[in-house]
């Protein structure tokens, strides 16, 4: 089945610096890929939808400017936290849609979550 | 705005039936998903229902709305341990744009 990667699955950051997920659409290819941040015992909250070879959507109330999120192939899309903080300490998941993958089903299918700890 | 509300947690003794609700308020979903988190992992789509069915059924799972009423539920037959993780309902009004996820609903499932 088609099958979505994330890389790193984990990352601990100093506070200040950077960091960038992968979010790889293994089999298929994706034209939008989303970013959910998924805080301890809560819910998946949707941040920005990934738009292939355009600017990505953001949520309301998500910085774009420090959430910074490229999707410059049919199979990659990147999410870069600027300026990490404590507070943005996370696990992040990234899911991708296809009209090949899971065809007429409206299925998206999920990476593994990347967790991230701003020390 | 749209809002999808679980029970937070259910406890079954293995080889019962777990059902585990969800209500959601937008009335124009197409799709409701069930999906399985385990610790430390991603979400993996269990089953999902398009919003013109009543009842699906998928080996062990079954999956029950109604649609007046926005309401949904997942029923594990046989429940194992291996299903202890935690269940999210979701749902989705704009095609494959964004799902709105309920906060998830933790089964334990004990001997």
């Amino acid at each position: 089945g088609a099958v979505v990667s994330q890389h790193p699955s984990r990352v601990i950051c100093k506070s200040g610096t950077s960091v960038k997920i992968e979010c790889r659409s293994l089999d298929f290819q994706a034209t939008t890929m989303f970013w959910y941040r998924q805080f301890p015992k809560q819910s998946l909250m949707l941040m920005a939808t990934s738009n292939e070879g355009s600017k990505a959507t953001y949520e309301q109330g998500v910085e774009k400017d420090k959430f910074l999120i490229n999707h410059a192939s049919l199979t990659l899309s990147t999410l870069t936290v600027t300026s990490a903080h404590p507070e943005d300490s996370s696990f992040y998941i990234c899911s991708a849609h296809s009209g090949d993958a899971g065809v007429n089903t409206g299925e998206l299918f999920f990476g593994e979550g990347s967790r991230l700890t701003v020390l | 705005g749209e809002d999808v509300e679980q029970s937070l947690f259910l406890s079954v003794r293995e080889g019962d039936s777990s059902v585990i609700n969800c209500t959601y308020t937008d009335s124009s979903s197409t799709y409701l998903y069930w999906y399985k988190q385990e610790p430390g992992a991603g979400l993996q789509l269990l089953t999902y229902i398009f919003s013109n069915m009543d009842m699906k059924q998928d080996q062990r799972l079954t999956v029950l709305l109604n649609k007046k009423d926005k309401h949904l539920s997942l029923r594990i037959a046989d429940t194992q341990t291996g299903d202890s993780a935690i269940y999210f309902c979701a749902e989705s009004s704009g095609g494959y744009n964004k799902l709105i996820f309920g906060a998830g609903t933790r089964l334990a499932v004990h001997p």
